[in-house]
């Protein structure tokens, strides 16, 4: 059973620095073509892919946040994490992080964590 | 990058109804499209994959179909558990999901 589970700060103020982990359950990321993204959305507002990290390691942003985004994993923890520095109110939204399939696609969900940037 | 556009962007249906989102792609996206469903304060839940899969476990009413730049997503009988919203998604290149389509109660 593949779970996932997002954890971080809830409130930022702005200008800071966002690191959210993602913590996974019933698969590996060492497992070829397997990976884990992050996407967020924005209250009332559609869906957003912001970055993924694979299986080898190799890993890929969303060209509109690729200056801000730096993904990581450690696979012994079975965790990945996600910075965003700079944070800005516009950046309020629930982050989520999903299980990447052979596929490409992303099948599991985690329930997802609401960031508010607020001073 | 590849846009999708969804329409229409809010849907009134009742019970019973065949509900038909249409999904657009700004270029040929083959058939790497996804759908899912997403209720409020919940996460997406995936329904269909590579345009016209079913994922397992989801219910035969719901359908995928389409290729190159034009989807659709049906329902073919409405019921009370599908009234959400829906987003399609590229994986041609990246991802990139459309802005949604809500389903409402008629």
């Amino acid at each position: 059973q593949i779970t996932l589970k997002e954890s971080g700060p809830t409130l930022v103020k702005p200008t800071q620095t966002l690191t959210l982990t993602c913590t996974f359950s019933g698969f590996s990321l060492s497992t070829s073509g397997v990976g884990v993204g992050w996407i967020r959305q924005s209250p009332g507002k559609a869906l957003e892919w912001l970055a993924v990290i694979y299986w080898d390691d190799n890993n890929r942003y969303s060209p509109s946040l690729k200056s801000r985004l730096t993904i990581t994993r450690d696979t012994s923890k079975n965790q990945v994490v996600l910075t965003m520095p700079n944070m800005d109110p516009v950046d309020t939204a629930t982050y989520y992080c999903a299980h990447r399939s052979d596929q490409s696609i992303f099948n599991y969900w985690g329930q997802g964590v609401l960031v508010t940037v607020s001073s | 990058d590849i846009q999708v556009t969804q329409s229409p962007s809010t849907l009134s249906a009742s019970v019973g109804d065949r509900v038909t989102i249409t999904c657009r792609a700004s270029q040929s996206i083959s058939s790497w499209l996804a759908w899912y469903q997403q209720k409020p304060g919940k996460a997406p839940k995936l329904l269909i994959y590579k345009a016209s899969t079913l994922e397992s476990g989801v219910p035969s009413r719901f359908s995928g179909s389409g290729s190159g730049t034009e989807f659709t997503l049906t329902i073919s009988s409405l019921q009370p558990d599908d009234f959400a919203t829906y987003y399609c998604q590229q994986y041609n290149n990246y991802w990139t999901f459309g802005q949604g389509t809500k389903v409402e109660i008629k």
